[in-house]
């Protein structure tokens, strides 16, 4: 129940096209779901996080979209660039103030190419 | 810029050789984890600090212990790393003060075992 299931483990998506990475949770207490951009040799760094309370979040080219009935929520990127080419991971965690104190609970991955 | 930093950022270590894995960060977070990243795997949670207060993740081997002198700073000590330890190790951090636990990533150090 503390899995997060990410898909797919690879992409590829030609430059100007949309890239949309899935992922899936079963544990209903999640109520932070952030995803994560991650270069060779590099540690991950937060792209976008939403809260369950919404349903779609935007950050200039990278949305977020959830939905809380069917426990999915994805990352559209509009307009790939080469420059996206990177691991791509979706997460979950208990946020509220004293909950598991935020450990987070990763998906597996999406390595991401973007192809000039 | 406030900052996580990990040093060094590669590190060569010999098979049973402890071996010492520091963060700093800058940001005055109260929680700071240690991660092991292996080869196009997601990062593990390997144990995690609230203050002072330990918590160690379930299925972290004895081998692998850390140490939180202060808020800025904390270390990762495998007392006898194997082949199976080679990894990347990242560490964050986090604030509950925030309005989320938003965690915060250092570029993390390559642990080499030979």
């Amino acid at each position: 129940q503390q899995q997060v299931k990410q898909s797919p483990q690879s992409l590829i998506v030609q430059k100007g096209g949309i890239s949309i990475i899935n992922c899936a949770y079963e544990n209903t207490a999640f109520d932070y779901f952030p995803w994560y951009q991650q270069f060779p040799g590099k540690g991950p760094a937060l792209l976008i996080a939403i809260r369950p309370d919404v349903s779609e979040k935007k950050e200039g080219r990278f949305t977020i979209s959830f939905n809380k009935s069917a426990k999915q929520f994805s990352l559209h990127i509009m307009d790939s660039q080469p420059g996206d080419s990177a691991t791509y991971f979706c997460a979950a965690s208990i946020n509220a103030y004293g909950g598991s104190q935020g450990n987070l609970i990763f998906g597996k991955g999406t390595k991401l190419s973007v192809k000039p | 810029d406030a900052m996580v930093i990990q040093n060094p950022r590669y590190q060569v270590t010999q098979f049973g050789k402890p071996v010492t894995l520091s963060c700093s960060q800058t940001l005055n977070h109260n929680v700071m984890y240690w991660y092991q990243q292996k080869s196009s795997q997601a990062p593990k949670l390997l144990f995690h600090y609230y203050d002072k207060d330990f918590n160690n993740e379930a299925d972290t081997p004895d081998n692998f212990q850390s140490r939180r002198p202060n808020t800025s700073f904390c270390f990762l000590d495998i007392r006898s790393p194997g082949l199976g330890d080679a990894a990347m190790y990242l560490c964050a951090t986090a604030s509950p003060f925030a309005n989320s636990y938003e965690q915060y990533f250092g570029p993390g150090t390559r642990l080499t075992v030979t």
